[in-house]
């Protein structure tokens, strides 16, 4: 079954630590995501990639990175310059611009809580 | 102001009752519109996109209205299985890939 692959689920980190999320897609999509969730507040997003070794800083880039090697995986680092990084955060990919019809697919996410 | 605002809810409402919640947007420029719905602790899913002249699907319609900047999501015959969050989703026309999401109305579905 295609679909996407987010590890792990849950994670705690010590403060000033960081943490790498994985995301993987075998969709064949070109577009990936990262968007964060936090309670009574909508997704916003951190990163996007449209196309391999090219990404794009989104809305709350800040304290975070990643990379686009493959196609398949889009990972996340939450690093210690994240002032808030204890959330929900949620991988997800889509067609190509051309194309693309609204439609995101998630991965189940993971949750990060920094102690 | 919130580029999308939602009531946050939560609709409880009886099984069988017809529900609606309604969306405004900021940015007359958006192109696209969606709704979304979301599980507790779970990932969001596309339910279903909001077409100009409207939409239905099964018990679910869509509304557009441009003019006063909204959407709406009409549920009929409520099912216990609607009970989740739906998040209002809208694409700028500038902005290909960026969608921003509304913070979700919770419904709340009884027996």
């Amino acid at each position: 079954d295609g679909g996407i692959t987010q590890s792990p689920k849950y994670l705690f980190r010590k403060e000033g630590q960081n943490v790498t999320l994985s995301c993987e897609q075998n969709l064949n999509h070109d577009a990936m995501y990262w968007y964060r969730q936090d309670p009574g507040q909508g997704l916003r997003l951190i990163y996007y990639s449209q196309i391999v070794n090219d990404f794009q800083k989104g809305d709350i880039a800040e304290g975070y990175s990643v990379s686009r090697e493959k196609k398949e995986s889009f990972p996340l680092t939450v690093t210690s310059a994240q002032k808030n990084p204890t959330a929900f955060y949620l991988c997800a990919s889509s067609i190509a611009s051309g194309r693309f019809t609204g439609e995101l697919f998630f991965g189940e996410g993971s949750r990060l809580t920094v102690l | 102001r919130k580029e999308v605002e939602q009531d946050p809810g939560p609709f409880n409402v009886p099984e069988g009752a017809t529900v609606a919640f309604n969306c405004t947007y900021s940015n007359s420029a958006s192109q696209s519109f969606f709704w979304y719905r979301q599980d507790c602790r779970k990932e969001p899913k596309l339910l279903m996109s909001v077409y100009s002249s409207g939409n239905e699907d099964g018990r679910f319609t869509a509304q557009l209205n441009r003019a006063s900047q909204y959407i709406s999501l009409l549920i009929r015959d409520s099912k216990l299985s609607d009970s989740a969050t739906y998040l209002c989703v809208v694409r700028w026309m500038d902005s290909s890939y960026k969608l921003i999401f509304g913070s979700g109305t919770r419904l709340l579905v009884r027996p």
